[in-house]
C-alpha cells in the first residue's frame, strides 16, 4: 500500500520568504502523480502543483515549485516570496496511474506566513 | 466553468438519525470520490464512483454507502449516526477514474453529531 509522510506537521515563515515543504512516500510502482493541495481556513482544497512521475523535469506554478526526486521518493514544495494568503494547511498527495487505489494524502503541515 | 459544489454545507443530527450529502461535479467529469476529514484521522477516503459504479471503496463500516447517477451527482448517506461520523465531508471530481485525473474538490460539507 502506498503512504505519504509529511514529517513538518507545523511551519511558519516571513512574509516575502522562501520556505520549503517536505513529503515522501512509499510505493512500489513506477508510473504514478504527485500532487500538493493548500487547505486554508476557509477549508476549501485548492491543487497547488501537479508532477507526473515519469517527467524528469519539476513542475513550477508561479511562486511554487516542486523538488522531486523519484528515487529518494521525495516531493517537497518549495513557496517563494511567500504572502500572507498562503497561510493555510498544506497536503501532499499521491495516485497511482493504474487507476485501481484512490488519492492517499499525508496528514499536512500547517504553514503560517508572518508579516 | 463552475465548480464542485456540495449541499448542504453546514448539518447538525443526532444520535441514530441519518444523513444524505449531496455533490455536484464539476461539468464534463464523470468520476467523484469522497472523504472524511478528521482532525485526528486527517483525510480518509470513502468511496469513488465512475460512470454510476462504485469503482474503489475505503475501509469504512456498511453505515457509509453512496451512488451516483447518469448526469454523474453523487450522494453519501450515513445511517445511524454516531459521535465519531462529525467531520467535514469532501467531494472531489475528476475527469476519468484514478490515474491521471486530477481531482478537484467541493468546499465540503461540515456535519456535526450530537
Amino acid at each position: 500500500a502506498q503512504t505519504v509522510t509529511q514529517s513538518q506537521p507545523e511551519m511558519s515563515v516571513r512574509e516575502a520568504e522562501t520556505v520549503t515543504l517536505s513529503c515522501t512516500y512509499d510505493t512500489s510502482e513506477n508510473n504514478y502523480y504527485l500532487f500538493w493541495y493548500k487547505q486554508p481556513p476557509s477549508r476549501q482544497m485548492i491543487l497547488v502543483i501537479r508532477q507526473e512521475a515519469y517527467k524528469q523535469q519539476n513542475a513550477t506554478e508561479n511562486r511554487f515549485s516542486v523538488n522531486f526526486q523519484k528515487a529518494a521518493k521525495s516531493f517537497s514544495l518549495k513557496i517563494s516570496d511567500s504572502q500572507l494568503g498562503d497561510t493555510a494547511m498544506y497536503f501532499c498527495a499521491f495516485i497511482s496511474t493504474s487507476g485501481n487505489t484512490p488519492l492517499v494524502f499525508g496528514k499536512g503541515t500547517r504553514l503560517s506566513v508572518i508579516a | 466553468k463552475a465548480g464542485v459544489t456540495q449541499t448542504p454545507r453546514y448539518l447538525i443530527k443526532t444520535r441514530g438519525q441519518q444523513v444524505t450529502l449531496s455533490c455536484s461535479p464539476i461539468s464534463g467529469h464523470r468520476s467523484v470520490s469522497w472523504y472524511q476529514q478528521t482532525p485526528g484521522q486527517g483525510l480518509q477516503f470513502l468511496f469513488e464512483y465512475f460512470s454510476e459504479t462504485q469503482r474503489n471503496k475505503g475501509n469504512f463500516p456498511g453505515r457509509f454507502s453512496g451512488r451516483q447517477f447518469s448526469n454523474s451527482r453523487s450522494e453519501m448517506n450515513v445511517s445511524t449516526l454516531e459521535l465519531g461520523d462529525s467531520a467535514l465531508y469532501l467531494c472531489a471530481s475528476s475527469l476519468v477514474a484514478g490515474g491521471p485525473g486530477t481531482q478537484y474538490f467541493g468546499p465540503g460539507t461540515r456535519l456535526t453529531v450530537l
